[in-house]
């Protein structure tokens, strides 16, 4: 049971545009949302988080939203840089139970076409 | 400040073998998880132990264990290995169970 799905295996993007990586979730539970990064032959690196009493989060060119009536998020990357280009993980987890499982989607890997 | 380090970074064995990772979290960090990855899948939760003491465990079977050192770095031990445990181990560390968890690099795993 994928309780956190990202449908885009992959993305391609033209450098200096903007990159919009989305993110589906089923178990109403869940309040608190992380965005990962990933190259190749590293661990995932963390990018940005939100919590389920926003709806809006900004750090430099990464912004993500939280719709969750729809039980959405999206990654906002603007303007897309080469270096953006990996694989992004969207992770899940309910705060109240204090973080300790993070439940991850697929992954969609990123291509910044220069 | 050295990042989350794991060792080793590759490991070659053969089904029915043991295998013993090894975490060292960043430095202050007193909580590590432990995640599998498998090739074109997000990371799946293991365990977390915060404090020695074990705080979480994902569905994963017993041959599956850790446990976690007064210096906070971590093992993850698996026993009786099966072809489908190939996969990159990830360690996560975080100040306690509830901050943001930072990962390393991994360990891929290769069982013949």
């Amino acid at each position: 049971d994928q309780q956190v799905k990202q449908n885009s295996p992959s993305l391609s993007v033209q450098e200096g545009r903007i990159s919009i990586l989305n993110c589906d979730y089923t178990n109403s539970m869940f309040d608190y949302f992380l965005w990962y990064k990933k190259y190749p032959a590293e661990g995932p690196t963390f990018l940005i988080s939100i919590s389920s009493i926003k709806d809006k989060n900004e750090d430099g060119r990464f912004t993500v939203f939280l719709n969750k009536s729809a039980k959405h998020l999206s990654l906002h990357i603007v303007p897309s840089q080469p270096g953006d280009s990996a694989v992004y993980f969207c992770a899940a987890s309910r705060s109240n139970f204090g973080n300790e499982k993070l439940t991850f989607g697929t992954g969609t890997r990123l291509t910044i076409i220069p | 400040d050295a990042g989350v380090t794991q060792s080793p970074t590759h490991l070659i064995k053969t089904r029915g073998q043991q295998v013993t990772l090894r975490c060292s979290p960043i430095s202050g960090h007193k909580s590590v998880s432990w995640y599998q990855q498998v090739l074109g899948q997000g990371p799946q939760f293991i365990f977390q132990y915060y404090e020695k003491e074990e705080r979480g465990r994902g569905n994963f079977p017993d041959r599956f264990s850790a446990r976690q050192f007064p210096n906070y770095s971590s093992e993850l031990n698996v026993n009786a290995l099966l072809l489908g445990d190939s996969a990159l181990y990830l360690c996560a560390s975080s100040l306690n169970f509830q901050e943001t968890q930072y990962f390393g690099p991994g360990t891929r795993l290769l069982v013949l």
